[in-house]
């Protein structure tokens, strides 16, 4: 079974600072999916950015990108020029292929506070 | 193109009491999927669907049930809720070996 740990439950920058969330995950698969989402106060989970782990660059979405170190089973989020809106609950997850059956095993979040 | 829909959005129910979450999506999708967030804790998954007239348990299926008559819905229901059942609840889809789309999540308060 795959398991997802994020060791920061709560973080903590000032606006237009550079933050980096970390998350650690264990398997023995060799194809599989990375994902980090956001849960603002809203509630509702949204998808900030992904990364095969087929694929060695790191995924980039404008000011968020990712380091994903495969071979350490590492996979951090950092957020450039961070702004207020991205005060957040973040949670890494993982997805294995599997023809319908893609379950996500999900950390337990990091809470992301960015100051003014 | 709404997405993923929840309905309700807020739910209180007293012990013993049963009810359905709705989930909906408009995106065509085959695999569906009903999660539970508690406080301090990832979401799990409670139960999902592969198509159309098919269920399977996920990680804490106890208490739930689960039905896919229709490929665009997915129901959640709860036959004798239990405060242990408070949660939030979330629906998610997505076609193939890719990323989930997530509804906006039911709060369930159960007395």
């Amino acid at each position: 079974a795959q398991t997802v740990t994020q060791s920061q439950p709560e973080m903590s920058v000032q606006e237009a600072e550079t933050v980096t969330l970390s998350c650690t995950y264990d398997t023995s698969e060799s194809n599989y999916y990375l994902f980090w989402y956001k849960q603002p106060p809203s509630r509702q989970m949204i998808l900030v950015i992904r990364q095969e782990a087929y694929k060695q660059q790191n995924a980039t979405e404008n000011r968020f990108s990712v380091n994903f170190q495969k071979a350490a089973k590492s996979f951090s989020l950092k957020i450039s020029d961070s702004q207020l809106g991205d005060t957040a609950m973040y949670f890494c997850a993982f997805m294995k292929p599997n023809f319908g059956n893609e379950k996500l095993t999900f950390g337990t979040g990091t809470r992301l506070t960015i100051i003014p | 193109n709404a997405g993923v829909t929840q309905t309700p959005k807020f739910r209180v129910l007293k012990t013993g009491q049963s009810m359905t979450l709705l989930c909906a999506q408009d995106m065509n999708h085959e695999y569906m999927y009903w999660y539970r967030q508690d406080p301090g804790m990832g979401l799990r998954l409670i139960h999902y669907s592969v198509g159309e007239g098919t269920t399977a348990k996920g990680e804490v299926p106890d208490g739930y049930n689960v039905s896919r008559l229709k490929k665009q819905n997915f129901l959640l229901g709860l036959e004798s809720a239990a405060p242990s059942q408070t949660s939030v609840y979330f629906c998610a889809s997505n076609g193939g070996p890719d990323t989930q789309y997530f509804g906006p999540g039911t709060r369930l308060t159960v007395l």
